[in-house]
């Protein structure tokens, strides 16, 4: 099955700087890459994707890479504000049809501090 | 809004008891999904659905198993806790891609 490496475990940055969390992969039929933030106490919301047939995605300060033939994938905050701290999940999802019907595999998570 | 709700935010419960977890779904979703979150383990898939009675196991199912007798329904069963079954129980459900999550029911056992 599918497995997923995410690093690193804990990120501590300046209010302003730039983070980014690094995600691999194992499986090559993955086609479908979320990224999850968990706020304390609260359930993961999606906060962007990116399916294999693109690069790159980009959302105001958030951008997602992939890169196929490497098979990992990176989430880069810009910009970063105190509200950004949480932990952060990226994911791993086989084509849908078959009998994958979407599953996700997380990685280990990622917690973000960023100090005003 | 589309909405997942777990029945139980906090539960406690002792070694060897039968415990049932329940998550509900708004959203005529298909597939139907239970995760158990632990810190530095990330999430991980206990059990999933993908229709009414039917289910498949995930990556961790020992000591787990699951009802789905209606389609906005997905139980998960404990049939005798143990202590390292501890754990953030997390629900969620999705159509093709893109989970929605319930916010969790924390799990004691003692």
């Amino acid at each position: 099955g599918e497995n997923v490496e995410q690093h690193p475990s804990t990120l501590s940055v300046q209010e302003g700087d730039s983070a980014v969390i690094k995600c691999t992969y194992s499986d090559s039929a993955s086609n479908y890459f979320p990224w999850y933030k968990q706020e304390l106490g609260k359930r993961p919301q999606l906060i962007i994707d990116i399916r294999s047939n693109v690069g790159e995605k980009k959302d105001q300060r958030i951008a997602v890479t992939l890169n196929k033939t490497a098979k990992h994938f990176s989430l880069h905050i810009t910009e970063t504000q105190p509200e950004d701290s949480a932990v952060y999940f990226c994911a791993a999802s086989p084509p849908s049809w078959g009998t994958s019907y979407g599953k996700l595999t997380f990685g280990q998570g990622t917690i973000l501090t960023v100090h005003p | 809004d589309v909405k997942v709700t777990q029945s139980s935010r906090y539960l406690v419960k002792r070694t060897g008891e039968k415990v049932f977890l329940e998550c509900v779904q708004d959203m005529d979703h298909e597939n139907m999904f239970w995760y158990r979150q632990d810190p530095g383990l990330g999430l991980r898939l206990i059990y999933f659905s993908y229709d009414v009675k039917m289910k498949e196991k995930g990556d961790i199912p020992e000591g787990y198993s699951v009802s789905r007798e209606k389609k906005e329904r997905f139980s998960l069963i404990l049939e005798s806790a143990s202590t390292n079954q501890t754990s953030m129980y997390l629900c969620a459900s999705s159509e093709l891609y893109g989970y929605t999550f319930g916010s969790g029911t924390r799990l004691t056992v003692v």
